[in-house]
């Protein structure tokens, strides 16, 4: 069965502070991961696609990079409008829509 | 461009109430459907997906139902709601199996 395993649950930085958010997951023939931002009452956005290990990819302040059992998401000198819940979905051959983590709740302070 | 709508934003009904929830994708055609459903601290949970019109899969068993009476309309239903049935519901979108998807803008369920 595809597990998906985000820590930390929440994480609080300082403005400025970078920090990095882990997605594990143990999947059966995995295809690629998703990451997602979610605001309070609203809907994932999509960030990005990986679809295999080494890849990387880059938006504003974000780059999410993939490993054969992990992804990160680096966050640099994070500002307030960064914070949301960060939901990582690794993409297998198994069932049919995506499997979400339970995300990082993240909180930039000024 | 692509659009997902999904409607009522908030929603209270009492114990025994029918439920129906409306989601309608623009700008594509034949795109796969789904609802979730989530709950605090519980993460994201598939309820339901469809590949096509009247083709309804569901993943949990529960007191909902789901239809796709159009290629681009998911409607999720109930015909007496459950205080367990509170939650926050997301209706998404993809073009394929299992490629990323894109998510309405919630309908945050209380039953009371």
């Amino acid at each position: 069965e595809d597990q998906v395993t985000q820590s930390p649950e929440a994480l609080r930085l300082q403005e400025g502070e970078s920090s990095s958010l882990n997605c594990s997951y143990t999947v059966s023939g995995l295809r690629g991961l998703f990451w997602y931002r979610q605001d309070p009452g609203k809907g994932p956005e999509f960030l990005f696609t990986l679809y295999s290990a080494g890849e990387e990819k880059e938006k504003e302040r974000l780059k999410a990079t993939l490993t054969k059992k992990e992804s990160f998401l680096h966050i640099t000198a994070p500002k307030p409008e960064d914070s949301a819940t960060y939901l990582c979905a690794p993409n297998s051959n198994s069932g049919y829509a995506l499997n979400f983590g339970k995300g990082t709740s993240l909180l930039v302070t000024p | 461009s692509q659009t997902i709508h999904q409607w009522p934003a908030t929603l209270v009904q009492p114990v025994g109430s029918p439920l129906s929830l409306e989601c309608t994708v623009e700008g594509t055609s034949n795109p796969n459907l789904y609802w979730y459903r989530q709950a605090a601290g519980r993460g994201l949970q598939l309820l339901f997906y469809s590949v096509g019109i009247g083709q309804i899969s569901s993943e949990v068993p529960q007191n909902l139902s789901a239809s796709r009476p159009q290629d681009r309309q998911f409607i999720l239903s109930s015909k007496k709601l459950l205080l367990s049935d509170s939650g926050f519901y997301l209706c998404a979108w993809s073009v394929q199996t299992r490629t990323e998807a894109f998510f309405g803008q919630g309908t945050r369920l209380t039953v009371v």
